[in-house]
């Protein structure tokens, strides 16, 4: 059974940069498949932020793509997001999923991040 | 810039069946967009219902079923219950570029 666990600050400033990393047990991230950030707004839709390939290749959302960077680390199985710039509008609950292009497999349980001074 | 277009909300009565869609903004969904839906209770992170159309996630009753009509990528919950009141979500994969987007989602109340 896989599952992921997101860690992170949960307050970060206004032009900060929020930083969160999944922590993958029960697969090897560098088996297979996509590993991916998806957040939700408070009271909103979910939205795609990027995702990884196992193989290293990156993927992000055209709306985010100039402020985010995510990184896989396989030495230690997980995988981390960057937000650069973070203003009231990134405040979200942050989940990061295992998935391929048929769907997300499997998700975690989620991190509330807010954006305040 | 493409849309994923969901009911903002429905409702279905208990044991009733009831079917959610997932469409375009412009032009038609079809397999190649592998469409793929999850439930999300407050609170909670999503549910992995369906993948790739029709394929049920481990675990998922039967009474949720996925598909192409017409135009569009549909879910059916069929003998619905009080615990299928969630938000549901649809994902469309655009390919390179945008690669995967969300819909709106739809808020499905049972009374």
């Amino acid at each position: 059974q896989v599952q992921l666990q997101e860690s992170g600050p949960g307050l970060v400033k206004p032009s900060e940069t929020l930083s969160l990393t999944c922590a993958v047990s029960g697969y090897s991230i560098s088996s297979g498949y996509y590993w991916g950030w998806i957040r939700q707004p408070p009271g909103k839709g979910l939205e795609w932020i990027g995702s990884i390939y196992h193989s290293g290749s990156t993927y992000y959302n055209p709306s985010l793509k100039s402020r985010v960077t995510i990184s896989v680390d396989t030495s230690k199985n997980q995988f981390s997001l960057k937000l650069s710039s973070v203003t009231a509008a990134d405040t979200a609950v942050y989940y990061c999923a295992r998935l391929s292009i048929m769907g997300f497999k499997d998700w975690g349980q989620g991190t509330l991040v807010t954006v305040s001074s | 810039q493409t849309v994923v277009t969901q009911e903002p909300s429905f409702s279905v009565s208990p044991g009733g069946t009831v079917t959610l869609t997932c469409g375009l903004s412009s032009g038609s969904v079809s397999t190649s967009y592998y469409p793929s839906w999850y439930q999300q209770t407050p609170g909670q992170a999503p549910r992995t219902l369906i993948y790739s159309t029709n394929t049920r996630s481990s675990g998922v009753p039967d009474r949720f079923s996925g598909s192409i009509l017409g135009n569009k990528a549909a879910l059916t919950i069929t003998g619905a219950q009080a615990d299928d009141e969630s938000d549901y979500y649809c994902v469309l994969y655009m390919g390179s570029g945008t690669n995967w987007v969300f819909g709106g989602g739809t808020k499905l109340t049972v009374l």
